[in-house]
């Protein structure tokens, strides 16, 4: 099945620590995202990418940090510089004309 | 910045049309409307996208003003499936590259 897959589901952590959040994609697609996105409130962009070894901040970049070492690939790094870090966040690529999404991981920070 | 303005919910009865309004009056000529749906904690899912002209597909029609300012989602015949957040976005392309732009969504509650 092409697709893109997050992992964890939900994620607990400590506040004060760092936690990275993985995506992948084999769709092929170049352009990869990350979305933030708070109870009853739309989707907000945190980092894009391009292409491999290619990244550029969003609209809520402060406190997340990214790599694009592999097409497939592209983690999100919370680090404990984030405020209020707790959210669903959102992890997608995107063709030409369409953008797809994975399923999201929930970040409860205790 | 957000580039489209929605309603925060709609009611709609099973069996009958929803029509899901969207303005986007700074909208540019080359960008694009999208409607993408998001059933609660899931991944947005796409649903149709138009440019100018009126476009419909086996789940929807988008129809487009002809000033592109705003825009209606229409599901004919909505269920109770077709309950969730539906987000009104402008894609702004560039060298190849599709930045999405969301709005704050509508909320279409289907009632039996």
């Amino acid at each position: 099945d092409g697709g893109i897959t997050q992992s964890p589901k939900y994620l607990f952590r400590k506040e004060g620590q760092n936690v990275t959040l993985s995506c992948e994609q084999n769709l092929n697609h170049d352009a990869m995202y990350w979305y933030r996105q708070d109870p009853g409130q739309g989707l907000r962009l945190i980092y894009y990418s391009q292409i491999v070894n290619d990244f550029q901040k969003g609209d809520i970049a402060e406190g997340y940090s990214v790599s694009r070492e592999k097409k497939e690939s592209f983690p999100l790094t919370v680090t404990s510089a984030q405020k209020n870090p707790t959210a669903f966040y959102l992890c997608a690529s995107s063709s030409l004309y369409e953008q797809f999404f994975g399923p999201g991981t929930r970040l409860t920070v205790l | 910045d957000a580039k489209t303005t929605q309603p925060p919910s709609m009611d709609c009865a099973e069996g009958r049309a929803a029509n899901l309004p969207c303005n986007h009056s700074t909208i540019s000529g080359n960008e694009y409307v999208y409607w993408y749906r998001q059933i609660h904690s899931q991944g947005p899912q796409y649903i149709i996208h138009g440019l100018k002209n009126n476009e419909t597909n086996e789940m929807a029609s988008l129809i487009i003003t002809e000033d592109r300012k705003s825009s209606t989602l229409i599901l004919p015949h909505a269920t109770l499936r077709d309950t969730a957040v539906y987000y009104c976005i402008v894609r702004v392309a560039s060298y190849n590259f599709n930045k999405f732009y969301f709005g704050s969504g509508t909320k279409l509650n289907v009632k039996p």
